[in-house]
């Protein structure tokens, strides 16, 4: 069965630093994996996805992951955090085989940016 | 396009009550979810759709329904309402399978007492 493990559920930085949230994957085959952010109050929006095309991942509002096989991670990274940036950050992950309808989600880490 | 839309936003029930929460989407979407998100939980699937007239349970199924009738609405029941159901209900649709994008609701915040 495949799972999503986000180190850290909370993380702290000041404006202007660089962010850095980790997620580990376990699949049994080549995944695809997804960043999704909810901003309080809202609902869960696409910051980027990794399908195979290419290891590091852009995203929208400056967020960019890269897939590292080797070590089964798809850390998300921002060089340099904005007060906007605040809210919480699911890792998830998708099977590429099969009859796969579902993602599996990280618990989440909650990005707080001090100014 | 409104996206993905959820009714009601926030609701208080009693136990032993019932209650069901609509889903619609105007993106022609034929995959169609129920989560539940709790505190340092993430979001665990309730039940699914890959189509109208589909359904599928989920990670956490127990003690709610869901309906498909129509393409655009998704609906989730709780047939008798337990405090272990309060949580913030989101309810998302894609185009295609787990490679896709989902699209998620606002959500609706449940209380049960």
């Amino acid at each position: 069965a495949q799972s999503v493990t986000q180190l850290g559920s909370h993380v702290s930085v000041s404006e202007g630093a660089l962010v850095l949230l980790r997620c580990n994957y376990s699949s049994s085959v080549p995944p695809y994996l997804f960043w999704y952010v909810q901003y309080p109050n809202q609902g869960l929006q696409l910051l980027l996805k990794y399908t195979s095309a290419a290891t590091l991942v852009k995203g929208i509002n400056g967020f960019e992951a890269e897939f590292k096989k080797s070590e089964t991670s798809f850390h998300l990274t921002k060089p340099s955090a904005h007060m906007s940036d605040a809210a919480e950050y699911f890792c998830a992950v998708s099977n590429s085989g099969g009859s796969n309808y579902k993602l599996t989600f990280g618990k989440g880490t909650l990005l707080t940016v001090n100014p | 396009n409104a996206g993905v839309t959820q009714t009601p936003k926030f609701r208080v029930l009693k136990t032993g009550q019932s209650m069901t929460l609509l889903c619609a989407q105007d993106m022609n979407h034929e995959y169609m979810y129920w989560y539940r998100q709790d505190p340092g939980m993430g979001l665990r699937l309730i039940h699914y759709s890959v189509g109208e007239g589909t359904t599928a349970k989920g990670e956490v199924p127990d003690g709610y329904n869901v309906s498909r009738l129509k393409k655009q609405n998704f609906l989730l029941g709780l047939e008798s309402a337990a405090p272990s159901q309060t949580s913030v209900y989101f309810c998302a649709s894609s185009y295609g399978q787990g490679w896709n994008e989902q699209f998620f609701g606002p959500g609706t915040r449940l209380t049960v007492l």
